[in-house]
């Protein structure tokens, strides 16, 4: 069964305290692996997009990083503004089109 | 101003109240998606369009309807719904497969 799971489900650091997001995945005909911040409340946020093994993308305190089986969300010297909800979707194809698979995300709280 | 319209935002109808959902995008997106969240469950497909007139079952679509009349507009609705559908439900677009998806606000529905 194709699937995305993330880990760990909630993480807590305090500001400056570097850490990663793990995102695995499970599916076929991957078209793309895409990282979303979601705040309370709100609709989800576009990070950045990762189509291919051994491919990174980086903007401010975040990299993203790809590999075949994983994606990693490395966060640096983070800071409070930072708290929020990472979600990992991949983009397959499926026997109509292309589905959206979302992992379930990770809950990060930053600490002042 | 760029963005994805959902409404109404907050509907609290009961069990069999036929309801629509609608969504409409101004960026000319090819590709438009309806998604549920759930506690601990994260976001979950329901149906998306590659283009006009041609749509497609996500990962949940058993109890809702969409159609793709206009590229600009998606509408969600539920027939019959049913207090398992009570949920906070997103609408999204993209200018295509691979591309990333912009959201919008979400309409938090309540089934009595």
């Amino acid at each position: 069964e194709d699937q995305v799971t993330q880990s760990p489900e909630a993480l807590r650091l305090q500001e400056g305290e570097s850490s990663s997001l793990n995102c695995s995945y499970t599916v076929s005909g991957l078209r793309g692996l895409f990282w979303y911040r979601q705040d309370p409340g709100k609709g989800p946020e576009f990070l950045f997009t990762l189509y291919s093994a051994g491919e990174e993308k980086e903007k401010e305190r975040l990299k993203a990083t790809l590999t075949k089986k994983e994606s990693f969300l490395h966060i640096t010297a983070p800071k409070p503004e930072d708290s929020a909800t990472y979600l990992c979707a991949v983009q397959e194809r499926d026997t109509g089109g292309f589905k959206t698979i979302f992992g379930a995300g990770t809950r990060l709280f930053v600490k002042a | 101003e760029a963005q994805v319209t959902q409404n109404p935002r907050y509907l609290i109808t009961v069990t069999g109240k036929k309801l629509t959902v609608t969504c409409s995008q101004n960026m000319n997106h090819e590709y438009m998606s309806w998604y549920r969240q759930d506690p601990g469950l994260g976001l979950r497909q329901i149906y998306y369009s590659m283009n006009v007139e041609v749509t497609d079952k996500g990962d949940v679509p058993e109890g809702y309807k969409v159609s793709r009349k206009e590229k600009r507009n998606f509408p969600l609705i539920l027939e019959s719904p049913s207090p398992n559908q009570t949920s906070l439900y997103f609408c999204a677009s993209s200018p295509g497969v691979g591309n990333e998806q912009f959201f919008g606000p979400g309409t938090r529905l309540t089934v009595l």
